[in-house]
């Protein structure tokens, strides 16, 4: 079993639309979530960072943690083109050094 | 503004040949990272490295080693290339605190042939 798991898609929606990314995990020694968008031919960005079970909200993006299940989501409102890209999740433990990543989903947002 | 920066975009080289990957970064990191990525297997870790002249084997080591000789500097080197390590190349650096707000260079894309 990955230690993280995050489905690969991909996802295409229309503009405008709320979309839902989701990645769980297995180890429970994972303090800190993260969320990176890799746009084409581009290293990865990073778009959210939380140490917490709960929300966390920045402009039309949230992230959502909750360590009781091992699921960690990001949420993008009011979608548009420009947010097309690979989005990954990403698990640490600053204590084990250890920073894993998800595979990705790729997702398109229509016109 | 942040910056990783490594020192190709594309590489072409040749099975047997010794290949180095560099990577700067300006913001005064303690952590650097080397990971590749190949489609449907996501970002694999290959080594990390805490401190100058220190190092640690991530989850796929074999067929690389690694330098750090400088706070900002951290090589990738290949120590005889195989067309199985044809992929995208992508340097990190990270703080301490927060631990895993990695920053990512914009990748090498090395073709082995």
């Amino acid at each position: 079993q990955k230690e993280v798991e995050q489905d690969p898609g991909p996802l295409s929606v229309p503009e405008g639309a709320i979309v839902s990314l989701n990645c769980t995990y297995s180890n429970s020694a994972f303090q800190y979530f993260m969320w990176y968008r890799q746009y084409s031919r581009k290293g990865p960005e990073l778009l959210m960072y939380t140490y917490s079970s709960g929300n966390k909200e920045d402009g039309r993006f949230t992230a959502q943690v909750d360590k009781s299940s091992k699921y960690i989501s990001l949420f993008i409102r009011d979608s548009q083109p420009s947010d097309s890209a690979t989005y990954l999740c990403a698990i640490g433990s600053g204590s084990a050094r250890q920073l894993t990543f998800g595979s990705g989903t790729q997702l398109t947002v229509l016109p | 503004d942040v910056k990783v920066t490594q020192s190709s975009r594309y590489l072409v080289k040749r099975t047997g040949e010794k290949v180095f990957l560099e990577c700067v970064q300006d913001m005064d990191h303690e952590n650097m990272f080397w990971y590749r990525q190949d489609p449907g297997l996501g970002l694999r870790l290959i080594y990390f490295s805490y401190d100058v002249k220190m190092k640690e084997k991530g989850d796929i080591p074999e067929g690389y080693s690694v330098s750090r000789e400088k706070k900002e500097r951290f090589s990738l080197i290949l120590e005889s290339a195989s067309t199985n390590q044809t992929s995208m190349y992508l340097c990190a650096s990270s703080p301490s605190r927060p631990w895993g707000a990695a920053f990512f260079g914009q990748g090498t894309r090395l073709t082995v042939v």
